[in-house]
């Protein structure tokens, strides 16, 4: 089974610094790979994602990750975060051939203006 | 696009009752529906997959009847926590399949006392 691992899970940091959150999974094959927030009180939202393609993918609000297969790695960057990017953050995995999702445990951010 | 509602935010039981949530795809059809459940500061575990027209595939340890799937049409999919036990308590988060991309909906907070 697949498996996701997230790790610091709690990151606290100033606004206007860098953020990189860490993803690496099990799965040796072809994968999908997501990276998910939650506001507070709010749904789970996509940030960005990959199928394929370009391994520099770009989503929204700033937020771009990077698919590195020989590391099984996606790890998500923000180069200027703001005190609103204060979130829970998850990166989910699914194999190509089947829509269902791992999950990591998720980072909580926080953003101190 | 892509919106998942789910009805209803919050529910508040007796132990022993029985409590629905439904789960639909506002403006896109969705075979596949997913059921997942989500404990205070953890991720997202996968409860099942809920398929229109046939039997929903549960997650291992997840009991079928007690978390009983209906997916009738192809924007609705239902979820019914029979005999609700206070350990039932949780946050339950459907999401729907749209061009090979999970949406979620915003999740039903359930209390049994």
């Amino acid at each position: 089974a697949q498996s996701v691992s997230q790790h610091n899970h709690h990151v606290i940091l100033s606004e206007a610094a860098s953020l990189e959150l860490g993803c690496n999974y099990s799965y040796g094959g072809t994968v999908n790979l997501f990276w998910y927030v939650q506001y507070p009180g709010q749904h789970l939202q996509l940030l960005l994602k990959y199928f394929s393609g370009d391994p520099l993918v770009k989503g929204i609000k700033g937020f771009e990750a990077e698919f590195i297969k020989s590391k099984f790695s996606f790890n998500l960057r923000k180069p200027s975060v703001q005190w609103s990017d204060t979130a829970e953050y998850f990166c989910a995995v699914n194999d190509g051939g089947n829509n269902r999702l791992a999950f990591g445990k998720g980072n909580q951010v926080v953003v101190i203006p | 696009g892509a919106v998942v509602s789910q009805h209803p935010s919050w529910v508040i039981c007796k132990s022993g009752t029985s409590v629905k949530i439904e789960c639909r795809s506002l403006d896109f059809q969705a075979t596949t529906m997913f059921w997942y459940r989500q404990f205070p500061k953890q991720s997202l575990m996968l409860m099942a997959t809920s398929n229109e027209g046939s039997k929903a595939t549960y997650e291992q340890g997840v009991e079928k009847d007690k978390f009983l799937i209906n997916h009738a049409s192809l924007t609705l999919s239902t979820l019914t926590v029979t005999s609700a036990h206070p350990e039932d308590s949780s946050f339950y988060i459907c999401s729907a399949i749209s061009k090979e991309t999970q949406y979620f909906g915003p999740g039903t907070r359930l209390l049994v006392l």
